[in-house]
């Protein structure tokens, strides 16, 4: 079964950086992925496609200092110079035919 | 710039039908892939229905299967959902969301939702 996995919280202070991690299901090592965005009471935001070999591709106007990486069946998101607008909850989501299939969301604070 | 907005959220009670639209604009509408993805109140997204840009080609989350049914007006830049026998369960701001990545299924555009709250 295909199953992301993400922590569900993560802190850090302003302007240092984070990253927080996406991990796909034994057998879905070699799956992409994509990281959304959603900050308080807002819909949710394309930041990237990330695929396994860490190549990624950012969606319009999303900052450098976002980042994507992967190591096996693990997907990072890493934020870098974090700023208070950061602060927002951070989802993964892949596919397979038929289906799309969402993380649980990890919820960012920003210190 | 493209834009999608979501309508026909509201109140409806339990077994009770609804039928939510988005209506699509800046963009060719006929070309892209379109989805449902739903969030419960304090929970997380969850992904409810793809429709290939035709219309040929239809999926469900096994949550709404044999209840939602997903459709699309290529003519009037238009997505639908037709919701029947609604839960409580299903109470959340139902988003869509645009399939516009090449080589990936992932969502580089969405609405900014339409909340649909179902109660006695």
């Amino acid at each position: 079964q295909l199953v992301l996995t993400q922590s569900p919280s993560a802190s850090a202070s302003l302007g240092a950086s984070v990253k927080l991690t996406c991990t796909l299901s034994s057998g879905h090592s070699s799956y992409a992925i994509a990281w959304h965005q959603q900050r308080p009471e807002k819909g949710p935001r394309y930041l990237m496609n990330l695929n396994n070999e860490g190549s990624h591709s950012k969606g319009d106007g999303i900052p450098d200092r976002f980042s994507g990486s992967s190591s096996g069946a693990e997907r990072y998101l890493t934020i870098s110079s974090l700023q208070s607008e950061d602060e927002a909850d951070y989802y993964c989501q892949t596919w397979s035919t038929g289906i799309r299939v969402f993380g649980g969301g990890t919820k960012l604070t920003v210190l | 710039e493209v834009q999608l907005v979501e309508s026909g959220g509201g109140l409806v009670q339990p077994g009770g039908s609804l039928r939510l639209s988005c209506a699509a604009s800046g963009f060719t509408f006929s070309s892209y892939e379109m989805n449902w993805v739903r969030q419960a109140p304090g929970k997380g997204l969850e992904w409810v229905s793809y429709i290939s840009s035709g219309g040929s080609a239809i999926y469900y989350a096994d949550s709404v299967k044999g209840r939602f049914t997903i459709s699309r007006d290529n003519a009037k830049n238009s997505l639908y959902l037709q919701m029947n026998s609604l839960r409580a369960e299903d109470t959340a701001v139902y988003y869509c969301a645009r399939e516009g990545i090449v080589g990936a299924s992932t969502f580089d555009y969405w609405g900014q939702g339409t909340l649909v709250t179902v109660s006695s």
